[in-house]
């Protein structure tokens, strides 16, 4: 299940369930969103990405939604592994005088239950 | 080089000391940028440079924190009279372009330890 507190949000899940995670943001003029996944003692690594004209993108394995109405996105896994595990983080694109600036959410991390 | 490069990857430092942390992006890649993560949060932005130029500094927290890129491509963090909540993991990426039509990639990240 999913909780949420003072630690970091945790979604536990069992090999070959599929997972989604969530993430609300918070400007509604970003245009470009990102998921990254972060390993212990790495920095955060791209997964998919998707642009506000869109609302839903695959990749291998996972997908991304997109909703501007209440301005949430989410990741999906299928067929979770547990090489998956790690904190997953939504990032959108805040514009900075003609530039633009990941800005991130907090994380949710993903355990893998063998 | 292949990927963003930090270095050190881990440094010890006394409170008051001043220290520099070193970003060497991806060849090429004219964005960089300087985050830093507390431990259970995300990166939180500091410093973002296109080029040489410090295009948008915003996010660095006060006056002891200052970074440079004289050349436009290696950039330094810097960091003077180190406090202990200054301890965090300082994540450097880097883009071919400030737009947003560029993905980022992250380096290791420098694990600061102001003791």
């Amino acid at each position: 299940g999913e909780s949420v507190g003072l630690h970091l949000p945790t979604l536990s899940v069992q090999e070959g369930d599929n997972s989604i995670i969530n993430c609300a943001y918070s400007n509604s003029a970003s245009d470009y969103f990102i998921w990254y996944k972060q390993e212990s003692g790495k920095g955060p690594q791209f997964i998919i990405d998707i642009r506000s004209n869109m609302d839903k993108r695959q990749g291998q394995r996972v997908t991304v939604l997109l909703n501007k109405t209440v301005k949430h996105l989410s990741l999906q896994i299928a067929a979770t592994q547990p090489g998956d595990s790690a904190v997953y983080f939504c990032a959108e694109n805040q514009a900075s005088g003609g530039s633009y600036i990941p800005t991130f959410g907090r994380g949710t991390s993903l355990i893998v239950h063998p | 080089g292949a990927g963003v490069s930090q270095t050190p990857s881990n440094k010890v430092t006394e409170k008051g000391k001043y220290v520099e942390l070193r970003c060497d992006p991806i060849s090429g890649h004219t964005a960089l940028y300087w985050y830093r993560q507390s431990l259970g949060q995300g990166p939180e932005f500091l410093i973002y440079f296109q080029g040489t130029g410090a295009a948008d500094d915003s996010g660095l927290p006060n006056d002891r924190f200052f970074a440079v890129r004289p050349e436009g491509s290696v950039s330094t963090l810097k960091i003077q009279r180190t406090e202990r909540g200054d301890s965090a993991v300082y994540l450097c990426a880097s883009s071919l372009s400030g737009g947003s039509n560029y993905g980022y990639t992250f380096g290791s990240g420098t694990r600061l330890t102001v003791v």
